[in-house]
């Protein structure tokens, strides 16, 4: 089964700075990947996702992320952040990676974008 | 239309009610789905429904029992809840559940307590 890796609980980062969130998965195929946001008190919203194509995928807000097969990774990055992103960011895959009708997403275990003034 | 509709949003229920959480989109996905998200964890699926069929169950205890009434709507039937299961139940849809349409729209979630 898939597995996604966010190392960092929390990143602290002063508003305007750049900022990037990392992600990492497990499989040695073609895989399927999201980045999802959620705000306090809120459900999930979509930033951006990786299906097949240009590694570099450009989401909303400001957002960007960047597919390295070789490195398995998915990192997201924003080149200036507002007080306004803080909230738990979601990175996560398709499982199976080919789809099919058990697809389903698998979650990281989140990362806190704390954006200070 | 993108939205998922969950109700209510704050529910509070003793472990000998019996309640129901709903959920409506009007996308016309064919693929929704029922979360268990506890704090500071990352949501955990339930079950699946695919043309109002039910297509996974991820080994859910059976006092959670789904229901896809039709194409726009999801119920979660909740009887003798345990405290453990207090957390934020997010309903989620997309177009069909393939990987190019795996997009997910997620609703506010439903904050359940059990007391």
């Amino acid at each position: 089964a898939q597995s996604v890796t966010q190392l960092d609980s929390q990143v602290p980062v002063f508003e305007e700075a750049p900022v990037e969130l990392r992600c990492n998965y497990s499989s040695s195929v073609s895989v399927y990947l999201f980045w999802y946001v959620q705000y306090p008190n809120q459900g999930l919203q979509l930033l951006l996702k990786y299906l097949s194509g240009s590694t570099l995928v450009k989401g909303i807000n400001g957002f960007e992320a960047e597919f390295n097969k070789s490195q398995t990774s998915f990192h997201l990055r924003k080149p200036s952040v507002h007080i306004s992103d803080t909230a738990e960011y979601f990175c996560a895959v398709s499982d199976p990676p080919y789809g099919g009708a058990t697809n389903k997403l698998i979650f990281g275990t989140g990362t806190l974008l704390a954006v200070q003034p | 239309d993108t939205e998922v509709t969950q109700t209510p949003k704050h529910l509070v229920m003793g472990m000998t009610n019996k309640k129901s959480l709903k959920c409506e989109q009007h996308m016309g996905h064919r693929a929704m789905y029922w979360y268990k998200q506890k704090a500071k964890k990352p949501p955990e699926l339930m079950f699946v429904y695919s043309y109002e069929k039910l297509s996974i169950n991820e080994s859910v205890p059976s006092r959670f029992s789904p229901e896809c009434p039709n194409s726009s709507l999801l119920n979660l039937h909740l009887h003798a809840l345990q405290p453990e299961d207090s957390a934020l139940y997010l309903c989620a849809s997309s177009q069909e559940p393939e990987p190019h349409s795996l997009e997910a729209f997620f609703g506010q979630g439903t904050r359940l307590t059990v007391v």
